[in-house]
């Protein structure tokens, strides 16, 4: 089945800092791509979507400038968490959907664990 | 708006017992209704679906009817291995919302021999 990659699986920062995130469709071009963050014990919840060559679209709530995602090829999107603080530490999940249509399916990476000190 | 409520786990069963795991959702028209799973290390994986009322998805010997008159999409399986010990998802995508989906809170289901 298709596979998708996220690199680094954890990552600890200081408070402050900023942290990108990849996502990578490894044997399929990705023509969306979705960022979706789970706090414990909770829901995914999705943060934007994002196609490539254009701006991504957030979710009501989810900011822009802290959350910067570009998706810049048809195989690598990226999360940037700008001058994280203790609270953006979360579990960011992103997903691929291989073509237009809303009805491919989504493939999940496997999730990055974010932890600002 | 749209949401989803799953059975909070842990669930611990042992090998060859019955499954279920509860699912009911909330959304306005005909949405359709997925459940997934993560292994322990892995991503979401999709395993079965449904897109209309009364339509059972089934795969690896799990299914799922989609019931409208109850909001439901109950997962159940006959007889567990510890291979199935995982994190199960319930999640729907609304008509019209470009695969948006909404996702239940997991339930963790652990097989013992």
């Amino acid at each position: 089945g298709a596979v998708v990659s996220q690199h680094p699986s954890w990552v600890i920062c200081k408070s402050g800092t900023s942290v990108k995130i990849e996502c990578r469709s490894l044997d399929f071009q990705a023509t969306t791509m979705f960022w979706y963050r789970q706090f414990p014990k909770q829901s995914l919840m999705l943060m934007a979507t994002s196609n490539e060559g254009s701006k991504a679209t957030y979710e009501q709530g989810v900011e822009k400038d802290k959350f910067l995602i570009n998706h810049a090829s048809l195989t690598l999107s990226t999360l940037t968490v700008t001058s994280a603080h203790p609270e953006d530490s979360s579990f960011y999940i992103c997903s691929a959907r291989a073509g237009a249509s809303s009805y491919n399916e989504q493939f999940f990476g496997p999730g990055t664990r974010l932890t600002v000190l | 708006g749209d949401s989803v409520t799953q059975m909070e786990g842990p669930v611990t069963l042992s090998e060859e017992a019955f499954l279920t795991i509860n699912c009911t959702y909330t959304a306005t028209g005909y949405p359709s209704l997925f459940w997934y799973v993560q292994y322990p290390g892995e991503g979401l994986q999709l395993l079965l679906k449904a897109t209309k009322a009364d339509d059972k998805g089934s795969n690896k010997g799990f299914e799922a009817t989609y019931r409208k008159e109850t909001t439901s999409f109950h997962l159940e399986k006959g007889s567990v291995q510890v291979s199935d010990s995982a994190v199960y998802f319930c999640a729907l995508s609304a008509t019209g919302t470009a695969s948006k989906l909404t996702f239940g809170t997991g339930t963790r289901l652990q097989v013992t021999l």
